[in-house]
């Protein structure tokens, strides 16, 4: 399975758009690329998920390198309640179809 | 909306009984998944549903089980709970396909003393 390497923390100051990058260099040619988020005592929740291109909603941006081995997430105006741990997932096939490994994430807090 | 509820936010537990966590979800979804967290150690699946009466294991399944009778209702059983079993356990459902997303429910603490 494809396993990530993000940065356990970073800062963001509100208003600025925050950058959140995720290694995935084993990453296999069938495997997408989620970005989940945690915020405290919830339940985490599904932001943005790519295969090759770059994707964009409502939440996010997802940048995916041509080499598909890393990726940016991108929240452009960053706000107080996009404080949260952020997860980059490579997901693997199974009966159940894609399947979501976690890792430790990234803690991002976001400051006035 | 999807809503996934668990049956508790928290519970408190005695070594040796046997732990009931439940998880229904309202929208039909084929695939049910149970999680759970644990500092530093992010997200482990527990055990996955992909149909009714269908189970696989996940990555840590040892000391659970489960049970999908009803296609909305998944449950994790702790047969006899340990102190190592205290955790958050966060349940998941999906609508069936190659590419989709995970709902998750609020999570249960459970602690056993």
């Amino acid at each position: 399975d494809a396993k990530t390497t993000q940065p356990t923390s970073m800062d963001c100051a509100e208003g600025r758009a925050a950058n959140l990058p995720c290694n995935h260099s084993t990453i296999s040619g069938n495997e997408y690329v989620y970005w989940y988020r945690q915020i405290h005592s919830q339940g985490p929740q599904y932001i943005i998920h790519g295969l090759k291109n770059n994707e964009t909603n409502e939440m996010a941006s997802l940048i995916i390198t041509e080499d598909r081995k890393s990726s940016t997430l991108i929240l452009p105006h960053a706000t107080l309640r996009d404080t949260a741990v952020y997860y980059c997932i490579v997901s693997r096939l199974s009966n159940a179809g894609n399947m979501l490994t976690f890792g430790g994430g990234t803690r991002l807090m976001v400051k006035p | 909306d999807v809503k996934v509820t668990q049956s508790s936010r928290y519970l408190v537990k005695r070594t040796g009984e046997k732990v009931f966590l439940e998880c229904v979800q309202d929208m039909d979804h084929e695939n049910m998944f149970w999680y759970r967290q644990d500092p530093g150690l992010g997200l482990r699946l527990i055990y996955f549903s992909y149909d009714v009466k269908m189970k696989e294991k996940g990555d840590i399944p040892e000391g659970y089980s489960v049970s999908r009778e009803k296609k909305e209702r998944f449950s994790l059983i702790l047969e006899s709970a340990s102190t190592n079993q205290t955790s958050m356990y966060l349940c998941a459902s999906r609508k069936r396909g190659a590419v989709g997303t995970q709902y998750f429910g609020p999570g249960t603490r459970l602690t056993v003393l």
